[in-house]
């Protein structure tokens, strides 16, 4: 059964420093496409991140010099190393398994950024 | 902003027939996927490729694309379809993905 389970969020100051985990179960993260999503209080979702398989990584404008997308192939771990964090950023953030599509997604960790 | 345009809210009297759209120029390039997401939940893929439903989502849904306008139709919509629903689709600007801002749908 394909599992995708998030953890490091919490409350944070405005220019500091977040990482946050997605440990995949059921699957290969090395072997497929991987992302982050997040969600603001009461908004849309907003893609945020992707790595390929083949390691190449892509970022939304509103987080590209302040976030990295990586994974830790021995722990089947997907990151998100968050820096410089701001009020907007503030969010709930899911990693997803992307295919073509989102097919698996995680239950989100919530990220608070405020002083 | 979204390149993805959403209508905000949509409304469907129970048992009846919903189209929800998605238009962006990608689209003419790339098929759109559809997410449903319920208050307090992670979203859930319904529709992806050209129509095809992952297993378990009910028939009901269906997809279908033309032109810059991708849609998502519910046919005979019932109480538990009432909840948010996202298209995506890459961005023909560069950006690998860009999410539609979501329709809002009630069921009366």
């Amino acid at each position: 059964e394909v599992q995708l389970v998030e953890s490091g969020g919490g409350l944070i100051q405005p220019g500091g420093s977040l990482r946050l985990s997605c440990a995949a179960s059921g699957f290969t993260v090395s072997s497929n496409y991987m992302s982050w999503v997040r969600q603001a209080p009461g908004k849309g979702l907003e893609w945020v991140s992707v790595i390929y398989s083949g390691g190449s990584t892509y970022y939304a404008d509103s987080v590209k010099g302040r976030f990295t997308i990586s994974r830790d192939n021995s722990k089947n771990t997907l990151y998100l190393q968050m820096n410089s964090l701001r009020a907007e950023d503030t969010a709930v953030y899911y990693c997803a398994r992307f295919i073509s599509d989102f097919d698996y997604w995680g239950q989100g960790t919530l990220v608070t950024v405020s002083s | 902003s979204s390149e993805l345009t959403q209508d905000p809210a949509v409304s469907v009297a129970l048992g009846q027939t919903v189209r929800i759209t998605c238009q962006g120029d990608s689209l003419r390039s790339y098929y759109a996927s559809w997410y449903q997401q319920k208050p307090g939940q992670a979203p859930v893929l319904v529709i992806y490729g050209k129509n095809n439903r992952p297993s378990g989502i009910p028939d009901r849904f269906s997809g279908s694309s033309s032109g810059n306008t991708a849609s998502l139709t519910i046919t005979g919509a019932q109480a538990e379809d009432e909840a948010d629903y996202y298209c995506n689709s890459r961005d023909s600007s560069g950006n690998p993905l860009v999410f539609g801002g979501g329709t809002k749908l009630t069921v009366l």
